[in-house]
């Protein structure tokens, strides 16, 4: 099993541009969750979706941030226009159930 | 909402030592208790988990104890190794609702 896997690993883009991560759950599973780690906040769950479907949104910061899955097998979630204080560690995470989290490796996002 | 706090925030412990890392919640109703690792530049990974019904759970040197009355549970290390040092999450999910985080436990062993 490949597990999650996300890209890029890294990204380093200036304020204002666009930026879109990219998640491949681990097949058969039926929810996808984006969070975001930073040291100030910690692991904070952005959206989830389940089947598909965004099932929660609330912990999306502004409307600047959006996230799709458009099949089971892939998820983007977009910040457009970036801003500095966007830079973090960005986690993609799958579950069969919605309990047991299987987590990424992370996207390293830097807004210079 | 929930709230989760976890303690101590670093821990420092020699090779072969236990280490025991503690976690509270407020919401009665949650059922669901992971225990995550984070190595640097990686991802958490599920170590181990506890479900209410069960008040303790082993695999190998790992263990997790709940107690559902005090609202807490807490995670122990057996015979720590250098390569336990990370930094541990507990989370804590009510029903089908979303995973909370605690703060988070920087473990050093020192060999």
């Amino acid at each position: 099993d490949a597990g999650v896997i996300q890209s890029p690993r890294h990204e380093v883009t200036e304020m204002g541009q666009e930026v879109t991560l990219r998640c491949k759950p681990i097949s058969g599973h039926d929810y996808l969750f984006w969070y975001r780690q930073t040291m100030m906040r910690g692991l904070e769950l952005l959206i989830y979706f389940n089947n598909n479907v965004p099932i929660d949104d609330s912990g999306m910061p502004e409307d600047r941030f959006s996230a799709k899955m458009p099949n089971a097998s892939f998820s983007t979630l977009k910040i457009q226009p970036s801003e500095p204080r966007d830079s973090a560690v960005y986690f993609c995470a799958s579950s069969r159930d919605s309990d047991t989290q299987y987590f990424g490796p992370g996207t390293r996002l830097t807004v210079l | 909402g929930e709230n989760v706090e976890q303690h101590p925030s670093t821990l420092s412990v020699q090779e072969g030592d236990s280490a025991v890392i503690k976690c509270t919640y407020s919401d009665s109703a949650s059922n669901y208790f992971p225990w995550y690792k984070q190595e640097l530049g990686k991802g958490p990974q599920l170590i181990i988990d506890i479900r209410s019904n069960v008040g303790e759970k082993k695999d190998q040197r790992i263990a997790v104890t709940l107690n559902k009355t005090a609202k807490h549970f807490s995670l122990h290390i057996t015979e720590t190794q250098p390569e336990d040092s990370a930094v541990y999450f507990c989370a804590v999910l009510r029903n089908t609702d979303k995973l909370i985080f605690g703060t988070g436990t920087r473990l050093q062993v020192f060999p």
